[in-house]
């Protein structure tokens, strides 16, 4: 089945620097990778995803690029604020099934 | 209402105690899924369910039982559970069914504790 690993596993950063969050997965046939970010006392909150036939998607503060042949996607956040601490998931999928990573707490200091 | 929601949103039971949890999705989507968070590993996805079929992680204990009554409720019955099932089960929804690749929208969850 696949297999996703997510790094780092924590990750603080100063308040308006810019975190990234690294995945990479096993099955070249998964097709859609979202991100999730769970505050504490929530369930994880969809924040953008990118299918295959694309290699970066962009809104706002918040970018995600994939490389299909590496296998790997990456999440990154500029300008970091401090309602951007949570704990963050990417997936993959291909069909129904969701496979996540094992998240990363990220902490935005002031 | 809106989104999912799930209830209770914390529940406190022992071994021998029967339980169900209740997820409901206003989103009028077609597939729900069941999924439990345990601390530091990934999230691990026990029921899926569907206008056409009900899929099941083979992994998941019997003591776990899902019952879908129609495309908007979803519950998970629980009995003589064990301390190590005390989780965050996690409530899902999508709009197409599971043949296909979609955003799937969370509810709040409800944490579990097995005395």
């Amino acid at each position: 089945g696949e297999n996703v690993e997510q790094h780092p596993s924590t990750l603080s950063v100063q308040e308006g620097d810019s975190a990234v969050i690294k995945c990479t997965y096993s099955d070249s046939a998964s097709n859609y990778f979202p991100w999730y970010k769970q505050e504490l006392g929530k369930g994880p909150q969809l924040i953008i995803d990118i299918r295959s036939n694309v290699g970066e998607k962009k809104d706002q503060r918040i970018a995600v690029t994939l490389n299909k042949t590496a296998k790997h996607f990456s999440l990154h956040i500029t300008e970091t604020q401090p309602e951007d601490s949570a704990v963050y998931f990417c997936a993959a999928s291909r069909g129904y099934k969701l496979s996540f990573g094992a998240g990363t707490t990220v902490t935005v200091r002031a | 209402e809106t989104g999912v929601t799930q209830t209770p949103r914390h529940l406190v039971m022992g071994m021998t105690n029967k339980k169900s949890l209740k997820c409901e999705q206003h989103l009028g989507h077609n597939a729900m899924y069941w999924y439990k968070q345990s601390a530091k590993k990934p999230l691990e996805l026990m029921f899926v369910y569907s206008l056409e079929e009900r899929v099941e992680n083979n992994s998941v204990p019997s003591r776990f039982s899902p019952e879908c009554p129609n495309s908007s409720h979803l519950f998970l019955h629980l009995h003589t559970l064990q301390p190590e099932d005390s989780a965050l089960y996690l409530c899902a929804s999508s709009q197409v069914g599971m043949r296909q690749t979609d955003t799937q929208y969370f509810g709040p969850g409800t944490r579990l504790t097995v005395l």
